[in-house]
């Protein structure tokens, strides 16, 4: 069975600098992976997917994530954080056809300091 | 316009009593999905339905009833509510019933309270 750990708990970072959250799966092949971000009092918006193909895969707001096999990593990178950033991000990993089941990370909540 | 819709936003009830969240999504998705989220934000799948089908099922107590009128809803209804049951509970949609290049789209969620 496939699983997802997201070591941070919690992250602080100030408003311009760069960010880095982590994410190390466990799965047998190569899956497919998500990053989710979850605004107070909100749902989960999907910021990005891999699938396949080129490693280092583009989002939505700045965010990208690099698929890096060795590592068995999905980090999740932005180069400049806004405050409107600040929320929970997940890691998600579903096994490729398979129904529809993703599992999820415990999340990392982002705080930004101006 | 809202793409995924949950009703109630908000919900507080006392132990024993039976409620019911409805889901209901505009995306012409054929799947949806049930998740629970719990105080320490841990997000756990618990039913998935494909065209009122339902094709997963994580081991979730038989006190949760989810119930698929046509493939745009899906409601949970939940029997003899516990204090364990206060949760998160987030509705669901994505186009495929496999893991693929179909996300799940996600509803703002129902926090349900148990006194």
């Amino acid at each position: 069975a496939q699983s997802v750990t997201q070591p941070d708990i919690h992250i602080t970072v100030s408003e311009g600098a760069s960010l880095e959250l982590r994410c190390n799966y466990s799965y047998g092949a190569t899956p497919y992976l998500f990053w989710y971000v979850q605004s107070p009092g909100q749902g989960l918006q999907l910021l990005l997917k891999y699938f396949s193909g080129d490693t280092l895969v583009q989002g939505i707001k700045g965010f990208e994530a690099e698929f890096k096999r060795s590592q068995s990593s999905f980090n999740l990178r932005k180069p400049s954080v806004h405050w409107s950033d600040a929320a929970e991000y997940f890691c998600a990993v579903g096994a490729p056809g398979t129904a529809s089941k993703l599992t999820f990370g415990t999340g990392t909540r982002l705080q930004v300091t101006l | 316009d809202t793409a995924v819709s949950q009703t109630p936003k908000y919900l507080v009830t006392q132990m024993g009593n039976d409620k019911s969240i409805k889901c209901e999504q505009n995306l012409g998705h054929d799947t949806m999905y049930w998740y629970k989220q719990d105080s320490k934000k841990f997000l756990k799948i618990m039913f998935s339905y494909n065209n009122k089908e339902l094709i997963i099922n994580e081991t979730v107590p038989n006190r949760f009833s989810p119930k698929s009128p046509d493939k745009a809803h899906l409601n949970l209804h939940i029997n003899s509510l516990e204090l364990g049951d206060s949760a998160v509970y987030f509705c669901a949609s994505s186009g495929g019933t496999v893991v693929g290049n179909q996300p799940q789209h996600f509803g703002d969620g129902t926090r349900l309270s148990i006194l």
